[in-house]
């Protein structure tokens, strides 16, 4: 079975600050992976998905991901953050099945 | 436009007493899923329908059921909620159980509160 950690709990940024948001898989293979943000009291969003291919990939609102295998990880990045992003973030990895990650809280100072 | 819709935004329900969330969608997706969301934690998955093939998580309580009459709506019952039942309850869909078909998309989330 697949496991996905995200180590921050909470980030807090300033507005106009580059963002990485960490994320760590386990599995055996190569899973499949996803971001999706969470507004307060929203659903959730899907920014970006890597299946195959390009390990960099471009998503939604300016968001990138980067998959590196020897690392077991994907990561999140933004060059600018707007005050809008600030959400739940959470890393999901498709193996065996679908599991979250436990999500980043990110909050944006003006 | 095309999307998941959940109904209502807000249930307030008593303690035991049963209570229905309603979830239908316009994508005409084949799979639908329940997730529990309580707070500051990660969404956790109840269970899911391939078409009319209902497949439960194995951690799953039994007060949890959940109905697909048709393609468009799926609903989430509780049969006899208790106060750690409070959560968000989040429906999402997906083209196809496996990938490439398998992004999931959210509804906004019914908060269920137990008095």
């Amino acid at each position: 079975a697949q496991s996905v950690t995200q180590p921050d709990i909470h980030i807090t940024v300033s507005e106009g600050a580059s963002l990485e948001l960490r994320c760590n898989y386990s599995y055996g293979a190569t899973p499949y992976l996803f971001w999706y943000v969470q507004s307060p009291g929203q659903g959730l969003q899907l920014l970006l998905k890597y299946f195959s291919g390009d390990t960099l990939v471009q998503g939604i609102k300016g968001f990138e991901a980067e998959f590196k295998r020897s690392q077991s990880s994907f990561n999140l990045r933004k060059p600018s953050v707007h005050w809008s992003d600030a959400a739940e973030y959470f890393c999901a990895v498709y193996g065996q099945n679908f599991v979250f990650g436990p999500g980043t809280r990110l909050s944006v100072l003006p | 436009d095309a999307m998941v819709i959940q109904n209502p935004r807000y249930q307030v329900t008593q303690f035991g007493k049963p209570v229905t969330l309603s979830c239908s969608q316009t994508l005409n997706h084949n799979v639908m899923y329940w997730y529990q969301q309580k707070s500051s934690q990660a969404p956790k998955l109840l269970f899911h329908y391939y078409d009319k093939d209902f497949n439960n998580e194995a951690d799953t309580p039994d007060n949890f059921q959940s109905r697909r009459p048709n393609t468009s709506f799926c609903f989430l019952d509780i049969r006899s909620p208790g106060l750690g039942d409070a959560a968000m309850y989040l429906c999402a869909t997906s083209r196809e159980a496996l990938l490439p078909g398998y992004e999931q998309y959210f509804g906004p989330g019914t908060r269920l509160t137990v008095t």
